[in-house]
């Protein structure tokens, strides 16, 4: 089955640009999507098509998706984007969605 | 406002039933493909299950399939979760999302629930 793979964990100071990445074999031949998940909230989705923010997340949020990775950048992270992140993908070989395991994101 | 409110969630024995609820408004929920994903305690996301707008086709995750049949009344804008034979490892909260087409492939899922907590313990 398809795996995506993510860091258990990012840090970052305010101010500064957070990147987290989503591995996958040949993952840059598929759409993958971000979520954000802040502690006893539901996910929200922030990136989606690989680079398009839907409407009200900030333009901080950004991405981008090619080869095996993919990756979402936080420009100018902000205390309040302290969360967990992550990524989706269409498995075609399952025909199932995929999710990565998920990165902590801690901003100090 | 695109509404996703799930219920039906509890605690049940291992080996035991319970049929999730996921009441849709503020959209045409006829026109979206519908789908189930759920979080251990601790854990990460796991996709479940998800229904193309129709309801003609379904596709589970290999976790539970034989056992978590998905199913949908357009005309009550409700999505549904029937889950038999409970394993302690089915233990998490249950989200309903929307996909962002008809179909139930490739999708992003652009609207969630609050969630449904599912509690399998003897």
């Amino acid at each position: 089955s398809y795996e995506l793979t993510q860091p258990p964990s990012v840090s970052v100071s305010p101010g500064q640009t957070a990147s987290i990445t989503c591995s996958g074999d040949k993952l840059g031949d598929k759409y993958s999507a971000w979520y954000q998940q802040k502690p006893g909230q539901s996910p929200v989705l922030v990136i989606y098509h690989d680079r398009k923010r839907p409407s009200g997340i900030p333009e901080r949020f950004s991405g981008s998706n090619s080869g095996n990775t993919a990756t979402l950048t936080i420009s100018g992270t902000q205390a309040l984007d302290e969360a967990d992140y992550y990524c989706q993908a269409w498995d075609i070989s399952t025909a199932l969605e995929v999710f990565g395991g998920g990165t902590k994101l801690t901003v100090l | 406002e695109v509404q996703l409110v799930e219920s039906g969630g509890g605690v049940v024995q291992p080996g035991g039933s319970l049929r999730l609820s996921c009441a849709a408004s503020g959209f045409t929920f006829s026109n979206y493909g519908m789908h189930w994903v759920r979080q251990a305690p601790g854990k990460g996301l796991e996709y479940v299950s998800g229904i193309d707008s129709n309801g003609d086709s379904t596709y589970y995750a290999n976790s539970v399939k034989g056992r978590f049949t998905i199913s949908r009344d357009n005309s009550k804008n409700t999505l549904y979760l029937q889950m038999d034979s409970l394993r302690v490892e089915d233990m998490a909260v249950y989200y309903c999302a929307r996909g962002d087409t008809a179909l139930v492939h490739q999708n992003y899922f652009d609207y969630w629930g609050q969630g449904s907590l599912v509690t399998v313990s003897s």
